[in-house]
């Protein structure tokens, strides 16, 4: 079975541009949550989402925007680019909530370079 | 504010030694924690987790001690192999948190031949 996929893997943008990543999940997973990863940082929680609606917010700007899709797969938005986004952008999923038992996996992400 | 973060953030062990990497927690209201392994390039690698209503818990290789009393989390390896070389951190979930998970700064373990 395929794991969490993310797209692209690496792009470069300019600062100002707009970016949209993209993930799915594995297959049967409802949940998906978006993290950023900074250089020789642990990942940061930035969305989650469940069955289409938010159900988190981590301590990020309004320039950051996700949604789900009807068939669980999800894009992360980062308008107005600041070169202190360049970061990996990591997308988990599960089945549903960790609360009731279900464990979280990571995909390999997309590599974001702001110049 | 409430933190996981880790004891040391370098281990290096010989191959075959067992390895252990230790973690502090500080949210007392976390029930589930995890340990992801990331190597080089690539997204964090689930490992074993557990829940707070038990104690340790085993997979192949990697036994995971959580020590509730002083907010105490390790991730023990035996018998370390070159493939082990990664950065590990370990995560919480808080009660309620839904899928956010907290990460820690991470340790990383070099694998010495």
């Amino acid at each position: 079975d395929a794991g969490v996929t993310q797209s692209p893997t690496h792009l470069i943008k300019t600062r100002g541009q707009h970016v949209t990543l993209r993930c799915s999940p594995i297959s049967g997973h409802k949940s998906v949550s978006w993290y950023q990863q900074v250089l020789g940082q642990g990942p940061q929680f930035i969305f989650q989402y469940y069955e289409k609606e938010e159900r988190g917010r981590g301590n990020f700007p309004d320039r950051f925007s996700a949604r789900q899709f009807p068939n669980y797969s999800s894009e992360l938005n980062v308008n107005a680019l600041l070169l202190g986004d360049s970061a990996l952008y990591l997308c988990a999923s599960s089945l549903g909530f960790v609360s009731s038992g279900n464990t979280i996996y990571f995909g390999e992400g997309s590599w974001l370079t702001v110049v | 504010g409430e933190s996981v973060g880790l004891h040391l953030p370098t281990l290096s062990v010989q191959e075959g030694d067992n390895s252990i990497i230790n973690c502090a927690y500080s949210n007392s209201a976390s029930d589930y924690f995890i340990w992801y392994k990331q190597e080089s390039g690539k997204g964090p690698q689930f490992i074993i987790d557990i829940r707070s209503n038990m104690d340790k818990r085993q997979g192949q290789r990697v036994t995971v001690l959580l020590n509730k009393t002083v907010k105490h989390l390790s991730l023990q390896i035996a018998a370390t192999q070159p493939g082990d070389s990664a950065v590990y951190f370990c995560a919480e979930n808080p009660r309620g948190g839904y899928q956010k998970v907290t990460f820690g700064t991470g340790t990383k373990l070099q694998v010495i031949p």
